[in-house]
């Protein structure tokens, strides 16, 4: 079990870029979710998977903002058009339905 | 809909001290509750969790948190603070042991003097 493991760490972009991160849940997990962090606030929800169908989406996730999760693994957060109220840390997770819901280290996106 | 609040924004603690977080919830079914850790840059860890039964539950690095379901309260406790335990903590309430979505609190940043 190496845990929930996100890509990149970091990542800084001018306004207007399109950004993708990668997220990769623990292997047995069939769940996987999506939320944001802005500085000094809790995670706010924004997706999740059951394997590979989107069964939630927050209403903070925007028509720039589209996720995926194409065989029921690994799942990628696209950000189009990025404006600098993106910049935030983007957290995965992933849960089975026995529970054991893991927080992977996250994806800092500075938007310049 | 679901909400959780957390009142202190930062505490302040002497090491060797007891540390109390407070958190209250709304949620319209039974909840699951959550505690969870997080240091500078770093993801989420799980501190304790309560699904059902004993309504004292015992987490990871010392702590423990006590559910009260008349006062819609989820507190988390450690009797003595290690300089180590400085982060920022946060309370979720949640619909299923294996995770529906998580509503977090707004967190508590503990600062700890030596």
């Amino acid at each position: 079990d190496t845990g929930v493991s996100q890509d990149p760490r970091h990542k800084i972009t001018k306004r207007g870029q399109n950004v993708t991160f990668r997220c990769d849940p623990i292997s047995e997990h069939n769940r996987l979710y999506w939320y944001r962090q802005t500085l000094g606030q809790g995670p706010e929800f924004l997706t999740y998977f059951q394997n590979e169908a989107q069964l939630e989406k927050s209403r903070l996730l925007s028509d720039r903002f589209s996720a995926e999760r194409p065989k029921g693994s690994f799942s990628t957060l696209e950000i189009q058009r990025t404006e600098q109220g993106d910049s935030a840390m983007y957290l995965c997770a992933s849960s089975s339905l026995l529970g054991g819901y893991t927080f992977g280290s996250g994806t800092r996106l500075t938007v310049v | 809909a679901q909400s959780v609040t957390q009142p202190d924004i930062h505490i302040t603690v002497s090491e060797g001290a007891s540390l109390e977080l407070r958190c209250n919830y709304s949620y319209g079914a039974t909840p699951y509750l959550f505690w969870y850790v997080q240091s500078p840059g770093q993801g989420l860890q799980l501190l304790l969790k309560y699904f059902s039964g004993d309504t004292l539950v015992q987490g990871i690095k010392g702590f423990e948190a006590e559910f009260k379901r008349s006062q819609s309260s989820f507190n988390l406790r450690k009797p003595s603070v290690h300089w180590s335990d400085a982060a920022e903590y946060f309370c979720a309430v949640g619909g299923g042991a294996a995770g529906n979505k998580l509503t977090f609190g707004g967190g508590t940043r503990v600062l700890v003097k030596p």
